[in-house]
């Protein structure tokens, strides 16, 4: 199993821009969640879902949208960049009720806001 | 705030020493769990604890946790160079999530 997969590995944007970080995973997981991680700082939660067709805001969900269309994808959409999105993005997954189960976490997406 | 705290932000111990960590947390939990992060990488997940527990041992971890003081402890014994890293906790809450501390980091001298 490839695990929980994330690309691009590293993006730099414009103020403004949109983009997708993708994020699979192959372990037909059903809760998948994506996470922000700032320097010297955990990890803060941005949106997760507990199964196909079904997604729900973290804790800093503004700027962000996603979709949960099959179980084993989970897109994070930014809408128009800022510099406070200047991050490294982690997607996560677990078999189901994430929050009481180990997380699988992909390697990381770094994203920088210019 | 975040609602698990850990203690000290950093760490740095001899090979061979041991290394605790610790966590603090705000609001009842269902569980604590325990990952670490090379740097630069993903989070990897250590062990997890639940809140009808008082320990649990994993190879060389040690986690204790005391739900009526709201801490948890993350012992690591004979520690190795390759432990460096950063350790953090995170607790479930019951509102289908983790929150994530602000991590421990730790370096161990060869």
């Amino acid at each position: 199993n490839a695990g929980v997969t994330q690309t691009p590995k590293f993006q730099v944007l414009k103020t403004g821009q949109s983009m997708t970080l993708q994020c699979a995973q192959d372990m037909n997981h059903e809760y998948m969640s994506w996470y922000r991680q700032d320097p010297g700082m955990g990890l803060r939660l941005i949106h997760y879902s507990v199964g196909a067709g079904i997604t729900d805001q973290g804790e800093v969900p503004n700027g962000y949208n996603v979709s949960r269309s099959t179980t084993e994808d989970f897109p994070l959409r930014l809408l128009s960049a800022a510099p406070s999105q200047t991050s490294v993005y982690f997607c996560a997954s677990s078999y189901s009720q994430g929050y009481q189960e180990t997380q699988y976490f992909g390697p990381g997406t770094r994203l920088l806001v210019l | 705030s975040q609602q698990g705290e850990e203690d000290p932000q950093a760490l740095s111990i001899q090979e061979g020493e041991n290394a605790t960590m610790n966590c603090s947390y705000k609001t009842s939990i269902n569980n604590l769990q325990w990952y670490r992060q090379n740097s630069g990488r993903g989070l990897v997940h250590l062990i997890l604890i639940r809140s009808n527990e008082r320990e649990k041992h994993s190879g060389r971890l040690r986690v204790t946790l005391d739900t009526s003081k709201k801490s948890s402890s993350l012992l690591i014994t004979a520690s190795r160079a390759a432990d460096t890293a950063s350790y953090f906790c995170a607790t479930d809450t019951g509102r289908r999530a983790l929150t994530f501390g602000s991590g421990t980091r730790l370096q161990v001298q060869p």
